[in-house]
């Protein structure tokens, strides 16, 4: 089976860097995708790692370590419309690549 | 940009009824998926559909649930009996054929069994 662990709910405000934290048990894995989602929104890609190393896509940078089973998301220069909820998920090698997701972080960035 | 379009944006259906939801993914996509979403919970894959057939489904996918791809556009989720428990937002996905690209999520539909 799968598992994937991130921590519930992460406060931080305005201008904050904040990292939230993902580790995963997979029989098949292929790599690491991170969603954000709004309230009432369908989950939107924000990033992805196959490969050991951190990348940048903005103010979001993902960071994945296959040997620890381990990876983050790290979101810089916070802004209000960052509150959401973010998924790290697994992309397995297995069912037609499908991607499991975590239990999702609540992210709620204050002035 | 092209998207995932689904319909109907929110379904409400009687215990029992069947209902259809109904997904148009990218056009030159070849991996398709339904997922779902008890309100307040993480999403939930269901099955995932290659080729003309399903490549895995979980365990919620029992024998209520079927997929199909009835012309070259449409993805379809029919629920047999809902029941109250189906009561969710469901999304569907595709992918592209090259393995490193992300799924691009439809933007739902909200069932309630009432």
């Amino acid at each position: 089976g799968q598992s994937l662990e991130q921590p519930s709910e992460v406060t931080a405000v305005e201008g904050a860097i904040v990292q939230i934290n993902c580790t995963y048990q997979t029989s098949g894995f292929y790599g690491l995708s991170w969603y954000q989602q709004h309230d009432g929104g369908a989950p939107t890609f924000l990033s992805y790692n196959a490969l050991d190393g951190l990348e940048e896509t903005g103010r979001f940078s993902s960071f994945l370590s296959r040997s620890d089973s381990y990876g983050y998301l790290l979101l810089q220069e916070l802004q209000m419309k960052d509150s959401a909820s973010y998924f790290c998920a697994v992309r397995e090698n297995t069912g037609g690549f499908k991607t499991i997701f975590g239990a999702g972080t609540r992210l709620f960035v204050k002035a | 940009e092209p998207e995932v379009t689904q319909t109907p944006s929110h379904q409400v259906t009687q215990m029992g009824q069947e209902v259809i939801l109904r997904c148009v993914p990218i056009s030159n996509h070849l991996y398709f998926y339904w997922y779902r979403q008890i309100l307040g919970q993480k999403v939930e894959f269901l099955v995932s559909f290659y080729n003309n057939e399903i490549s895995e489904k979980s365990e919620i996918f029992d024998d209520q649930f079927s997929v199909e791809r009835p012309d070259g556009s449409n993805f379809t989720l029919k629920i047999r009996s809902t029941k109250l428990e189906d009561s969710a937002m469901y999304f569907c996905a595709s992918r592209s054929g090259l393995l490193n690209t992300e799924a691009f999520f439809g933007q739902g539909t909200r069932l309630t069994v009432v």
